[in-house]
């Protein structure tokens, strides 16, 4: 079966430190991944999405970074945390690859910076 | 920005009555998505239109989509309590995904 893995669910970080929230999926390859955030109360801002190993679209120039070193691995880094950065953060993923199709979401990382 | 927008942001209506959303977009798309998040968890894909669809049934769900005037409707009949959630369209270009601002729907019983 697919199923998308996101973790933690919770974290409260100090302003400074650094962040690595990770999201993992099964039961296809080469899916397209994304990272989302959420404000509280708020839309989805698209962060970063990936077609492929290695390949990352940043679409908002910030305090982050994502990576994907496995196929079925999409991480969201940050050096040093901003107060700003608080909110809740959502992985996705379209599980055949294809452009278009519908993308499924875990259940997201609640992030506080304190 | 890209974002869409949601109108109205909330809606609360009784348990029994229709509810109706819409969504603006504005960049060319090759479909439209319309997502729901009950509070605090990840979005769950309710139903899909295509550019070259008008309107979409999925159950008490009724999709429309006018590409000329770049929006969409979601229509959900006979409301419930569980119902209650925000609704989300997301158009869709080659590989991304842009979610408008949402719906906050309260239904009450």
């Amino acid at each position: 079966s697919q199923t998308i893995h996101q973790w933690p669910a919770t974290l409260v970080q100090p302003v400074g430190s650094p962040l690595s929230l990770e999201c993992t999926v099964e039961g296809t390859s080469n899916p397209n991944l994304y990272w989302y955030r959420q404000a509280a109360g708020r839309g989805l801002q698209l962060l970063f999405y990936s077609v492929g190993i290695g390949q990352i679209s940043s679409e908002v120039p910030q305090n982050l970074s994502a990576s994907r070193p496995q196929d079925r691995q999409f991480i969201l880094s940050s050096k040093k945390l901003l107060l700003s950065d608080s909110g809740f953060y959502l992985c996705a993923w379209n599980p055949d690859g294809v452009s278009g199709n519908t993308i499924y979401f875990g259940e997201g990382s609640w992030l506080t910076v304190v | 920005s890209q974002q869409g927008e949601e109108d109205p942001q909330a809606l609360s209506i009784q348990e029994g009555e229709n509810a109706t959303m819409n969504c603006s977009y504005k960049t060319s798309i090759n479909n439209l998505q319309w997502y729901r998040q009950n509070s605090g968890r990840g979005l769950v894909h309710l139903i899909l239109i295509r550019s070259n669809e008008r309107e979409k049934h999925s159950g008490r769900l009724r999709v429309t989509l006018d590409t000329s005037k770049k929006s969409s409707s979601l229509l959900i009949t006979a409301s419930r309590a569980a119902d209650t959630a925000s609704y989300f369209c997301a158009t869709v270009g080659t590989y991304k995904y842009i979610f408008g601002t949402g719906t906050r729907l309260k239904v009450l019983a």
